[in-house]
């Protein structure tokens, strides 16, 4: 059974131009979350996916926005790179009514690492 | 809005000792409180959950308390080992369907 997968894995981009960033849930998730993790510090969190739509958004620009497909992957878009968007990108999964609020396991993939230079 | 404060500074013991790392909220006590680690590079994994009306969870050689009147949690590690050194993330729920994260202690037990 794979678990969240992530890709790309590691990737480099110039400031101003535009990163997709794809993850694909663990089997018999439906749930989709996005989190940012600069150095040294914890993962903020982005948005969450559910039937297609975002749920719910935390404290970032609208240069982040993303979508999630029939089969519950998702896509995470940032456009016009700044180098402060230097970080791991991760993607969580879980399964809805059996996530956050029952306080069941969130999987979190290995994330992707993007570098704006 | 909720912050998390966790020792930023690394935690060092001996093998065989019990590490102990303190997560301090602000705010409003969550319904939820979980931990996870993270090694170089990876992702983060899921630990424990302790729920408000628990004061202590166990799960093998981990322990975790939650004190909603000091609004802190403690993480404990058995009988550690050079394998457990990580860093560990606390982490909350914020609204309905997401996480705050504290920054994280990193343990390093020496062999």
């Amino acid at each position: 059974d794979a678990g969240v997968t992530q890709s790309p894995t590691h990737l480099i981009k110039t400031r101003g131009q535009q990163v997709t960033l794809r993850c694909s849930p663990k089997s018999g998730h439906d749930t989709v979350s996005w989190y940012q993790q600069a150095l040294g510090q914890g993962p903020q969190f982005i948005f969450q996916y559910y039937e297609e739509e975002e749920r719910q958004r935390g404290n970032f620009p609208d240069r982040f926005s993303g979508h999630q497909f029939p089969n519950y992957s998702s896509e995470l878009n940032v456009n016009a790179l700044l180098l402060g968007d230097s970080a791991l990108y991760l993607c969580a999964s879980s399964r809805r009514g059996q996530g956050a609020l029952s306080g069941n396991t969130i999987y979190f993939g290995e994330g992707s690492w993007l570098t704006v230079v | 809005s909720q912050k998390i404060e966790q020792n930023s500074e690394a935690l060092n013991i001996q093998e065989g000792k019990t590490a102990t790392l303190t997560c301090n909220y602000t705010n409003y006590s969550p319904a939820y409180l979980q931990w996870y680690r993270q090694d170089p590079g990876r992702g983060p994994v899921f630990l424990l959950l302790i729920r408000e009306n628990e004061k202590e969870k166990r799960k093998e050689r981990l322990k975790v308390t939650f004190d909603t009147t000091l609004k802190q949690s403690l993480f404990h590690i058995t009988a550690s080992q050079p394998a457990d050194s990580a860093t560990y993330l606390c982490a909350l729920y914020m609204g309905r369907r997401a996480l705050t994260f504290g920054s994280g202690t990193r343990l390093q037990v020496q062999p």
